[in-house]
């Protein structure tokens, strides 16, 4: 079925140092690739997105990068500030789907450490 | 500055009550979204619409509705709530417009089932 595997599940780094979080998704067709950042009690807001036309996007500390002929993206955050601590979300649209169907994988708690 | 709202923050039910959680945004966009939040889990896509009266099934539409007789409303109906529907959900809308795909959620609802 349509699923993206999104790893770690926790992740905890010293601040100033950075950050990777991995997601594996299977349909290969699948050309948007967006990244939401949830602070604690919040609403999910979009931080960076990448489509399938280009194999990575810069935003200051933030970075995403695609593979697609491994079929995984992942997003690297530089620099890391308390600021960053928060659950982190991958989500694809699958191409054979309706266009607005957006799937999201189980998140990361990402925690900096001062 | 309030976008995509949702009626109720916290409610508690009980077992077979009907439950309805309204949402509604004011950005004039055409798709409307319903997921469910679960640690672990990350964000499950209940079901979707993309026009008025236009209703998609999601990953997990087992024990849920929806309505959505007007554009700006979208809402999630439990028929007979059950205490495994104890969840956080989270509304979300979207424009329908090719690479603007970025969803606008509303500030979730906590759902208990005793």
């Amino acid at each position: 079925g349509e699923n993206v595997e999104q790893h770690p599940s926790t992740l905890s780094v010293q601040e100033g140092d950075s950050a990777v979080i991995k997601c594996t998704y299977s349909d290969s067709a699948s050309n948007y690739f967006p990244w939401y950042k949830q602070e604690l009690g919040k609403r999910p807001q979009l931080i960076i997105d990448i489509r399938s036309n280009v194999g990575e996007k810069k935003d200051q500390r933030i970075a995403v990068t695609l593979n697609k002929t491994a079929k995984h993206f992942s997003l690297h955050i530089t620099e890391t500030q308390p600021e960053d601590s928060a659950v982190y979300f991958c989500a694809f649209i699958p191409r054979y789907s309706s266009a607005s169907k957006i799937i999201f994988g189980s998140g990361t708690r990402l925690s900096i450490r001062p | 500055d309030v976008k995509v709202t949702q009626s109720s923050r916290y409610l508690v039910k009980r077992t077979g009550e009907k439950v309805f959680l309204e949402c509604v945004q004011d950005m004039d966009h055409e798709n409307m979204f319903w997921y469910r939040q679960d640690p672990g889990l990350g964000l499950r896509l209940i079901y979707f619409s993309y026009d008025v009266k236009m209703k998609e099934k999601g990953d997990i539409p087992e024990g849920y509705s929806v309505s959505r007789e007007k554009k700006e409303r979208f809402s999630l109906i439990l028929e007979s709530a059950s205490t495994n529907q104890t969840s956080m959900y989270l509304c979300a809308s979207s424009p329908d417009i090719s690479g603007a795909n970025v969803l606008t959620f509303g500030a979730g609802s906590r759902l208990t089932v005793l």
